[in-house]
């Protein structure tokens, strides 16, 4: 079984909204990732973080390493349409293994 | 460039049918990982190949499931006596070594009725 867990598991967001998300562990990791998929498509990696405290952007995407190494959140600016979607955190200890959470539903409201 | 091919992108299969699910990785990329997402979840880790080498398959959860790898390039990912519990998204991944960025596939939709 899954071992992060990730908060929401849904969220409603206006256009021009920022958006949060976390993802929290019972195990150490040594590397963090944040992915988003799309409907019948695989997920695509969108930030990686390697270094505990490590704060990273990626356009209108910030993520940061928590200090613990058991912690990461997400946060998206401005959002857009084009925003929606599932994000998924992931965490790697030593090896090659990628230990998912369980996801976030970015919906936009009408 | 290509990325991660998977087909096909969707199986039916009866109770009780074998399956086999085809992964061609990125050109190049020696380490290759077959994941399952089921429904609402996130991916689980099943099998992880280091060029033709099946290192760790510690996460089929049967002898059921079996991988191969024969040429170090195309993956298959075969479902034997199919159950409904197996019902749920195969994805493949590649990566040019086993701790660089994976690169996933649209995956597969396994659905046993």
């Amino acid at each position: 079984g899954q071992q992060l867990n990730q908060s929401p598991q849904s969220m409603f967001i206006q256009e021009g909204e920022d958006v949060s998300m976390n993802c929290t562990s019972s195990s150490i990791f040594n590397t963090w990732l944040w992915y988003k998929q799309d409907p019948g498509e695989g997920p695509v990696l969108l930030i990686a973080l390697y270094k505990a405290g490590e704060l990273t952007s990626n356009g209108r995407l910030t993520a940061q390493f928590g200090i613990t190494r058991k912690d990461s959140f997400l946060n998206i600016s401005a959002s857009i349409p084009s925003d929606v979607g599932i994000y998924f955190c992931a965490g790697q200890g030593n090896d090659y293994k990628l230990s998912f959470g369980a996801g976030t539903t970015v919906t936009v409201r009408a | 460039g290509a990325g991660v091919s998977q087909s096909p992108r969707y199986k039916v299969a009866k109770r009780g049918q074998d399956v086999a699910l085809r992964c061609d990785p990125i050109s190049g990329h020696v380490s290759l990982f077959w994941y399952q997402q089921a429904l609402g979840q996130g991916p689980e880790f099943l099998t992880y190949f280091q060029n033709e080498a099946q290192l760790d398959k510690s996460g089929l959860p049967s002898d059921r499931f079996f991988a191969e790898r024969p040429e170090g390039s195309v993956s298959t990912l075969k479902i034997q006596r199919t159950q409904q519990e197996d019902s749920a998204v195969y994805l493949c991944a590649s990566s040019l070594s086993q701790n660089n960025e994976q690169f996933f596939g649209p995956g597969t939709r396994l659905t046993v009725l």
